[in-house]
């Protein structure tokens, strides 16, 4: 079984409200990502999560904040966000961070910022 | 910076036609090359990994081939039919050595419409 699923797949929010997205995979994976994807553009990479530590921040706002609870799990919790943060948010997993694995992504979340 | 660029940007075809999509990059320091398709709305679907090592990957009507030193990487899909109508995405990995994990550089995609 290879899946990553996010929830929820759609969220609306305002400026001021706080929201997480959610990511789980049962793969056994040790490495997790979030990717932001706009429209027509490929996917760029937010974090990178090895063995529950963060690995990567490709110099994210703070309005972003990840939080990798467990190995199968993984949170964007979003607060103070801007129109422009609107886009669908992959999540990622590979099997180590070591080595160049096949990454599997999930179906993403499409965020609305009004 | 790595750039990853693919040829071309859309492309339509009739059904049944033999088809290659291009992918090049600027730095030939990857780990490896990975392939993914995209549905509209949807997230990306892997279809197939080349090590950096690997000259070529199958599996079923499509294959991958690879030439690390020139940077770049080609997708033939073979006998195309209106299901493989999606948005391809190549994207080359790099090793995170400091922490771990792997940073995929995507290209810009190649759109796919294959016409009955």
């Amino acid at each position: 079984d290879t899946e990553v699923t996010q929830t929820p797949k759609h969220l609306v929010m305002g400026m001021t409200n706080k929201k997480s997205l959610k990511c789980e995979q049962h793969m056994g994976h040790r490495a997790m990502y979030w990717y932001k994807q706009k429209a027509k553009k490929p996917p760029e990479l937010m974090f990178v999560y090895s063995y529950e530590k963060l690995s990567i921040n490709e110099s994210v706002p703070s309005r972003f904040s990840p939080e990798c609870p467990n190995s199968s799990l993984l949170n964007l919790h979003l607060h103070a966000l801007q129109p422009e943060d609107s886009a669908l948010y992959l999540c990622a997993s590979s099997q180590d961070g070591f080595s160049g694995n096949t990454i599997y992504f999930g179906e993403g979340s499409w965020l609305t910022v009004v | 910076k790595q750039e990853v660029t693919q040829i071309p940007a859309a492309l339509s075809v009739p059904e049944g036609e033999n088809l290659v999509l291009n992918c090049s990059f600027t730095d030939s320091a990857i780990y490896n090359l990975q392939w993914f398709r995209q549905d509209p709305g949807k997230g990306l679907t892997s279809l197939l990994l080349i090590q950096s090592s690997q000259r070529e990957q199958t599996s079923g009507r499509l294959n991958a081939s690879l030439d690390k030193s020139s940077g770049r990487s080609t997708l033939y899909i073979a006998a195309s039919q209106p299901g493989d109508s999606a948005t391809y995405l190549c994207a080359v990995s790099a090793l995170i050595l400091t922490g771990g994990g792997n940073k995929l550089t995507f290209g810009t995609g190649t759109q796919l419409k294959v016409e009955l």
